[in-house]
């Protein structure tokens, strides 16, 4: 159990760029998620995966966000035109199956300038 | 809508002392409630889950608790100590096929020497 890994782990870009955020879960957790956090608030949920099919999405998730999980492996999160509001710390998590805990990999920091 | 508060915001205590981090949830519907760890700029560490239908979990110098009619959950963190000055949230997830936590806004804490 190698945990979850995220990379990078800070990204400066400069506004209207593209960035794109990679999360490799615990091997053999079938579910993975991302959520964002801004400073001095709880994460909040963006969308998850069951294996490779993408089950929800929430309405913070615009459609300059995409997210996917081939494979159902590792998960790749994009922005498009990066905006400053995008500012925040995106948190990968993944879990095995609905009872066990979620376990959260240490972020990928957005820096809009 | 569910919504989970944690008060106070912030809390300092000297070492050694017994405390209790409260977590309040509005919709008894939960399947499970999670309290995890953040240091500053980290990820969250996962700490203590409690499935619905139990009462309480313990692991070492931490007990949490969750009494679900009350949507009320608290986390008891025995002999403080500095190391274990962190941010600590609690989050819910709903029942259902829908495995997304709400989190609290958390509660940082800070343990003097």
């Amino acid at each position: 159990d190698t945990g979850v890994s995220q990379n990078p782990r800070h990204k400066i870009t400069k506004r209207g760029q593209n960035v794109t955020f990679r999360c490799d879960p615990i091997s053999e957790h079938n579910r993975l998620y991302w959520y964002r956090q801004t400073l001095g608030q709880g994460p909040e949920f963006l969308t998850y995966f069951q294996n490779e099919a993408q089950l929800e999405k929430s309405r913070l998730l615009s459609d300059r966000f995409s997210a996917e999980r081939p494979k159902g492996s590792f998960s790749t999160l994009e922005i498009q035109r990066t905006e400053q509001g995008d500012s925040a710390m995106y948190l990968c998590a993944s879990s095995f199956g609905t009872q066990q805990p979620q376990h959260f990999g240490d972020g990928t920091r957005l820096s809009i300038l | 809508k569910q919504e989970v508060t944690q008060i106070p915001a912030a809390l300092s205590v000297p070492e050694g002392e017994n405390l209790v981090l409260n977590c309040s949830f509005t919709d008894s519907a939960i399947y499970n409630l999670q309290w995890f760890r953040q240091d500053p700029g980290k990820g969250l560490t996962s700490l203590l889950l409690i499935q619905s239908s139990q009462r309480e979990q313990t692991s070492g110098r931490l007990n949490a608790s969750l009494d679900k009619s009350s949507g009320r959950s608290t986390l008891y963190i025995a002999a403080s100590q500095p190391g274990d000055s962190a941010t600590y949230l609690c989050a819910v997830r709903p029942n259902g096929a829908n495995s997304k936590l709400t989190f609290g806004k958390g509660i940082t804490l800070s343990v003097r020497p």
